[in-house]
C-alpha cells in the first residue's frame, strides 16, 4: 500500500511569492491534515480536512489557506511568503477524522529567501 | 492555555543502557495521547495511542505508559537503530484538535 506522498519535495522562494504544497494521502483515507515543522516551535497543527471540508483549523494568518478535493488529495497555499514561513510542512492522513492514528508523509521543505 | 512538553531535549545513552523519556501535559478531555518516531529527514512514524491513565502498550524495545498528567516512553536495552526523535502529542475532547511536543531526541552509542 502506497504512503502518504507529498510534492515537491524541496522548495525554494523569495519573500512576497506565494507558494502551493500538494499532498496525496494513502488511498482510502479521506481525513488530511497539515503541520509545520520548525526546530524552534516543533510541530504545529495547520489544518485538518475531512470530505472536503476544512474541519479544523490552527492559530496561523490567512496567508495559510488550503482545500482538499473529492479524491481526497489536499493542497496547502501560504501567499504573500515571509522568512519565517521556512519550515518543513508535514501533511498526514488517516481512514476518518475520528480515527487517532496519522501517517506522515516525508514533508516539503520550504526555504523563503 | 492547553501545552504539551516533553523532557529531556536531548539524550545520549551508550547501547544497553535503558533509559525514560517524559510527555507531561495540560489539556482540559484528553481524547488520547500518541508517541511517534522522527528520523532525520523523514515524517513521524506513529508508534502508540493511549487513552486513559493505567494503560500500557508495548513494541519491541519500547513501552509507553499514561498517568493523568504525563506519559513515559521507555526504552529497554536500546539500539543504535533506536537513534531518533520521539514526539509525543494529545488530541484534546473539545475541538479534536492535535498538539505536539518539541520532541526528545534521542541518540544511542554504539
Amino acid at each position: 500500500k502506497a504512503g502518504v506522498t507529498q510534492t515537491p519535495r524541496y522548495l525554494i522562494k523569495t519573500r512576497g511569492q506565494q507558494v502551493t504544497l500538494s499532498c496525496s494521502p494513502i488511498s482510502g483515507h479521506r481525513s488530511v491534515s497539515w503541520y509545520q515543522q520548525t526546530p524552534g516551535q516543533g510541530l504545529q497543527f495547520l489544518f485538518e480536512y475531512f470530505s472536503e471540508t476544512q474541519r479544523n483549523k490552527g492559530n496561523f494568518p490567512g496567508r495559510f489557506s488550503g482545500r482538499q478535493f473529492s479524491n481526497s488529495r489536499s493542497e496547502m497555499n501560504v501567499s504573500t511568503l515571509e522568512l519565517g514561513d521556512s519550515a518543513l510542512y508535514l501533511c498526514a492522513s488517516s481512514p476518518s477524522s475520528s480515527y487517532n492514528e496519522q501517517f506522515f508523509g516525508p514533508g516539503t521543505r520550504l526555504t523563503v529567501l | 492555555e492547553d501545552q504539551v512538553t516533553q523532557s529531556p531535549e536531548a539524550l545520549r545513552l551508550q547501547e544497553g543502557e535503558s533509559s525514560s523519556l517524559n510527555c507531561s501535559y495540560t489539556v482540559s478531555g484528553l481524547r488520547g495521547l500518541f508517541w511517534y518516531r522522527q528520523d532525520p529527514g523523514k515524517g513521524p512514524e506513529f508508534l502508540f495511542t493511549l487513552y486513559s491513565a493505567g494503560e500500557e502498550k508495548e513494541k519491541e524495545r519500547l513501552k509507553a505508559t499514561l498517568t493523568k498528567k504525563e506519559s513515559f516512553l521507555h526504552i529497554t536495552a536500546p539500539k543504535p537503530e533506536d537513534s531518533a526523535t520521539y514526539l509525543c502529542a494529545v488530541r484534546r475532547n473539545r475541538d479534536d484538535k492535535i498538539i505536539f511536543g518539541k520532541g526528545t531526541r534521542l541518540h544511542i552509542l554504539p
